[in-house]
């Protein structure tokens, strides 16, 4: 069974820019969940999606947004790069959410640095 | 505000000692508490999930409390080995709500 798989895995962009970060979840999962991880911050919620329904949302501004397709895969963008912007943006996904099955399975990452 | 701390940002204990990790959370009324392990480079992966209604749960050598008078979660990791060293994550999810909330995370190393 396929884990969960981020593209790209590393890019680099200016200020100002914007980026569309690709999220495909486990064969069968229904949640996606997208987190920022910086070495101050920690792992920092951005959105949970489920069958195409945004669910929950952190404290980000407009500039972050997601979708989720009905193939259960998912996109987030991020529009006028800030530098602070620079982090490994995490995907999750679990059958329904984590709440009910237990668990997240992470994909490896993107990792964005913003020049 | 709600907060999630583990008690250090690093823990350094010789190989064969027991790991005890500490997950502290303030204004959040958890259904659940997991812990999840990070290496370099790499995505959390998931080891232990607890119930409010639990006291303890095993698996392996890893054991996890939850104390949700204390509002407390201990992560222990038994007869530690090398291999163990990686940042360790707490992570609750409160009633009524789809999302997971993470701590900073402890760095364990431990060392031959």
């Amino acid at each position: 069974k396929a884990g969960v798989t981020q593209t790209p895995r590393y890019l680099i962009k200016t200020r100002g820019q914007q980026v569309t970060l690709s999220c495909s979840p486990i064969s069968g999962h229904r949640s996606v969940s997208w987190y920022q991880q910086t070495p101050g911050q920690g792992l920092q919620f951005l959105f949970e999606y489920f069958s195409e329904t945004q669910r929950n949302k952190g404290n980000f501004p407009g500039r972050f947004s997601g979708r989720q397709f009905s193939n259960s895969r998912s996109e987030m963008n991020v529009s006028t790069l800030e530098l602070g912007d620079s982090a490994l943006y995490l995907c999750a996904s679990s059958l329904d959410s984590g709440a009910t099955t237990g668990e997240l399975f992470f994909g490896e990452g993107s990792r964005l640095t913003v020049l | 505000s709600q907060k999630i701390e583990q008690n250090s940002e690093a823990l350094n204990i010789q190989e064969g000692k027991t790991a005890t990790l500490t997950c502290n959370y303030t204004n959040y009324s958890p259904a659940y508490l997991q812990w999840y392990r990070q290496d370099p480079g790499r995505g959390p992966v998931f080891l232990l999930l607890i119930r409010e209604n639990e006291k303890e749960k095993r698996k392996e050598r890893l054991k996890v409390t939850f104390d949700t008078t204390l509002k407390q979660s201990l992560f222990h990791i038994t007869a530690s080995q090398p291999a163990d060293s990686a940042t360790y994550l707490c992570a609750l999810v409160q009633y009524n709500n789809n999302d997971m909330r993470f701590g900073a995370g402890t760095r364990l190393t431990v060392k031959p």
